[in-house]
């Protein structure tokens, strides 16, 4: 079965600062992987996905995230934080011919100092 | 605009009612999928759908109905058997057998709360 940990319910950063929020994942299959961000009251949007081929992803607002097969982790970052980054943010997991099912972390909460 | 809509935006549900969400997606995509967000727990997948008139339950289907009599339309019953409703519920949707585009898109969630 997959399972996905996010480590740390709430990050604080300053703004400026580097933004690092760990996820480490388990999967019996090669795995598609995500990152999700959610406003309060809001959907989710995509962030960056990794499928295949290049480990290091990038995604929008100047996300990355490095896959590591190694480590089982999908750590995600941004080298200077933005007020506008606060909100939740989602690891998932995804199996191969599952039919895209996701299973999710539990969340981070980033929060951006001034 | 392509997307996936979800009404109503906020439901309230009296003790011993039945409730349906809807979800609408217009992006042709073959697959949708229920999930519940409860704070500090993620979201969990209650049903989820491949093909039109056949659908899965997910970890956490009881007390919960749907059904998938159109390719775009993939509503949600909560019924009375489900005995803590109060919760944001999100539906999404994705393409399947293509390797680069296996993510999901969600809707904008339907917060439902017992009163």
């Amino acid at each position: 079965a997959q399972s996905v940990t996010q480590l740390g319910s709430h990050v604080s950063v300053s703004e400026g600062a580097l933004v690092l929020l760990r996820c480490n994942y388990s999967s019996s299959v090669p795995p598609y992987l995500f990152w999700y961000v959610q406003y309060p009251n809001q959907g989710l949007q995509l962030l960056l996905k990794y499928t295949t081929g290049a480990t290091l992803v990038k995604g929008i607002n100047g996300f990355e995230a490095e896959f590591k097969k190694s480590e089982t982790s999908f750590h995600l970052t941004k080298p200077s934080a933005h007020m506008s980054d606060a909100a939740e943010y989602f690891c998932a997991v995804s199996e191969r011919g599952y039919g895209n099912k996701l299973v999710f972390g539990a969340g981070t909460i980033l929060r951006v100092k001034s | 605009d392509g997307g996936i809509t979800q009404s109503p935006k906020y439901l309230f549900r009296k003790e011993g009612q039945n409730v349906t969400l809807s979800c609408e997606q217009n992006l042709n995509h073959d697959a949708m999928y229920w999930y519940r967000q409860d704070p500090g727990q993620g979201l969990r997948l209650i049903y989820y759908s491949q093909i039109v008139n056949d659908f899965q339950k997910g970890d956490i289907a009881e007390g919960y109905s749907v059904s998938r009599e159109k390719k775009e339309s993939f509503p949600l019953t909560v019924t009375s058997a489900q005995k803590n409703p109060t919760a944001f519920y999100l539906c999404a949707s994705s393409i399947l057998g293509q390797p680069r585009t296996p993510e999901a898109f969600f809707g904008q969630g339907t917060r439902l709360t017992v009163v």
